[in-house]
């Protein structure tokens, strides 16, 4: 079973509101990532990191912004929430060897 | 550049039917890894499995199997007797297995219905 978490799982917040989405694993995994979802749709990836230090923005363009500090989190923070970031952000992580990705039960976010 | 296909957008079955899933990639490498993941209504993606370039041989666990062949570069998943259960949205997935700049490319998803 995978140790990835996220919290929170559901969150309605108002627009221009400054939101942090939390993700931490405890299994030692280097690399790191942070999709976008719309429910049942394609995955987009926004960000990836290869550890520590090491943050690259992915295929999707995002206002949203991540950090690196400690290998087991891996924060995305939003400055200001709009609508259209409504969706389900999935966090991931595997080991650099090119395993499986496991990943986290989703934030699904609502900005109203 | 690297490509999966699920051509299937939207599947429904009668319980109890089989039902095979296709993925067909696109790769210039020769060295890569290819996946299945379940999403179920709840959200999160679940490991399915994983199958290398280099092992081209079929794999049965219980009610799924895998047919993985090279020649068409397709990763076909197959459920047997499928279960209400068995709904969810389903993708395929291909990354390099060594290059560590590289990350995974995801087909975008199959939803597989099954109705009582």
């Amino acid at each position: 079973e995978a140790d990835i978490y996220q919290t929170p799982r559901y969150l309605v917040i108002g627009t221009g509101k400054k939101i942090t989405l939390e993700c931490s694993q405890t299994m030692g995994h280097d690399k790191m990532y942070w999709y976008q979802q719309d429910p049942g749709m394609e995955l987009h990836l926004i960000h990836y990191s290869y550890g520590v230090n090491s943050t690259e923005k992915g295929d999707l363009s995002s206002e949203s912004t991540v950090s690196r500090i400690r290998t087991e989190h891996f924060p995305l923070t939003l400055e200001s929430a709009r609508p259209s970031h409504t969706s389900q952000y999935l966090c991931a992580s595997r080991t650099l060897r090119g395993t499986e990705a496991f990943f986290g039960q989703g934030t699904r976010l609502t900005v109203v | 550049a690297q490509k999966v296909t699920q051509a299937q957008t939207e599947i429904s079955v009668v319980e109890k039917e089989d039902v095979t899933l296709d993925c067909v990639y696109e790769t210039r490498d020769t060295t890569y890894y290819l996946f299945w993941y379940k999403q179920p209504p709840s959200g999160e993606l679940v490991f399915l499995i994983r199958r290398n370039s280099f092992d081209e041989q079929n794999e049965i666990s219980g009610r799924y199997s895998w047919n993985f062949q090279k020649s068409t570069s397709s990763f076909n998943f197959t459920i047997t007797a499928s279960q209400v259960v068995d709904s969810a949205v389903y993708f395929c997935a291909l990354s390099e297995a060594l290059n560590y700049g590289q990350n995974f490319v995801f087909g975008p998803g199959t939803r597989l219905s099954v109705l009582p």
